[in-house]
C-alpha cells in the first residue's frame, strides 16, 4: 500500500514565524504535491513537483515555498505565517504513468495549522 | 473562478436507496473527471475516474456518468450504506498534472 505521511497533524503557530511542513511517500512517486482545503472551497492546488529540485506554481502559491532535495520527501514552507493561511494542509503523490490513466493521487491523513 | 462546482453542500439519504451526487465543470479542456471520498481526520482516497471520451463507468455500487454537451458530472451510490456517509469531492484534470476541486459535498446515509 501507498504510503503517504505528514509528519504534523495540528500544529499552532504565531503570526510572523516561520512554518516547516514535512511529507514523506514510501512509493517511489516522482509527482508530490500540496494542496490545502477550506470549506465552501475545496482543494487547491499550493505547488507541486516533478521530480528532485523541481517544482512549479499551483493555483494559489503566494506566501508558500516548496522545498524537493530527496525524492521522498516534499517540504511546504510558509516564510511568515498569516491568519489566513490557517487551514487544512494536505500532501499528495503520484506515478507519472498511473497519474496519465487515471488521474489518480494518493493522499496523507493532512495537517491542520492554526496560526494565531 | 471556480472551474469546478458542486453546487449541494450537504445531501441526506436512507440507507439502501440511491445517492446522487452532482458535479458542474465549466473547463471544455478538461480529460479526465474523477470522485474522492474523504472521511473526517483522514485525507481524501481515490473513488471512481471517467475519461472524457466516455459517458459512463461503474465500479461496483458507485458509477458515474458524464454529460459532456451540459459539462456534467454525476456520481450515484445504489444502494447506499451508512459507511458511505463522507465528504465527496469531484475533481477534474487539465492537461500535464494538474487536478482542480470542486468543493465537496457532505453525504450522510441514515440507517
Amino acid at each position: 500500500d501507498v504510503k503517504v505521511t505528514q509528519s504534523s497533524r495540528y500544529l499552532v503557530k504565531r503570526t510572523g514565524e516561520k512554518v516547516f511542513l514535512e511529507c514523506v511517500q514510501d512509493m517511489d512517486h516522482e509527482n508530490m504535491f500540496w494542496y490545502r482545503q477550506d470549506p465552501g472551497l475545496g482543494l487547491r492546488l499550493i505547488y507541486f513537483s516533478y521530480d528532485v529540485k523541481m517544482k512549479e506554481k499551483g493555483d494559489i502559491p503566494e506566501g508558500y515555498s516548496v522545498s524537493r532535495e530527496k525524492k521522498e520527501r516534499f517540504s511546504l514552507i510558509l516564510e511568515s505565517a498569516s491568519t489566513n493561511q490557517t487551514s487544512m494542509y494536505l500532501c499528495a503523490s503520484s506515478l507519472p504513468g498511473q497519474f496519465a490513466n487515471t488521474g489518480e493521487l494518493f493522499f496523507g491523513e493532512g495537517s491542520r495549522l492554526t496560526v494565531l | 473562478d471556480q472551474q469546478v462546482k458542486q453546487n449541494s453542500p450537504s445531501l441526506s439519504v436512507q440507507e439502501g436507496r440511491i445517492s446522487i451526487l452532482n458535479c458542474d465543470y465549466t473547463n471544455s479542456m478538461f480529460d479526465y473527471f474523477l470522485w474522492y471520498k474523504k472521511y473526517p481526520a483522514e485525507g481524501p482516497t481515490f473513488l471512481i475516474s471517467i475519461s472524457s471520451i466516455k459517458d459512463k463507468n461503474e465500479d461496483g455500487r458507485f458509477t458515474v456518468f458524464l454529460n459532456k454537451s451540459a459539462k456534467h458530472l454525476s456520481l450515484h451510490i445504489v444502494p447506499s450504506q451508512p459507511g458511505d456517509s463522507a465528504v465527496y469531492f469531484c475533481a477534474a484534470r487539465k492537461y500535464g498534472n494538474k487536478l482542480v476541486f470542486g468543493a465537496g459535498t457532505i453525504l450522510r446515509v441514515k440507517s
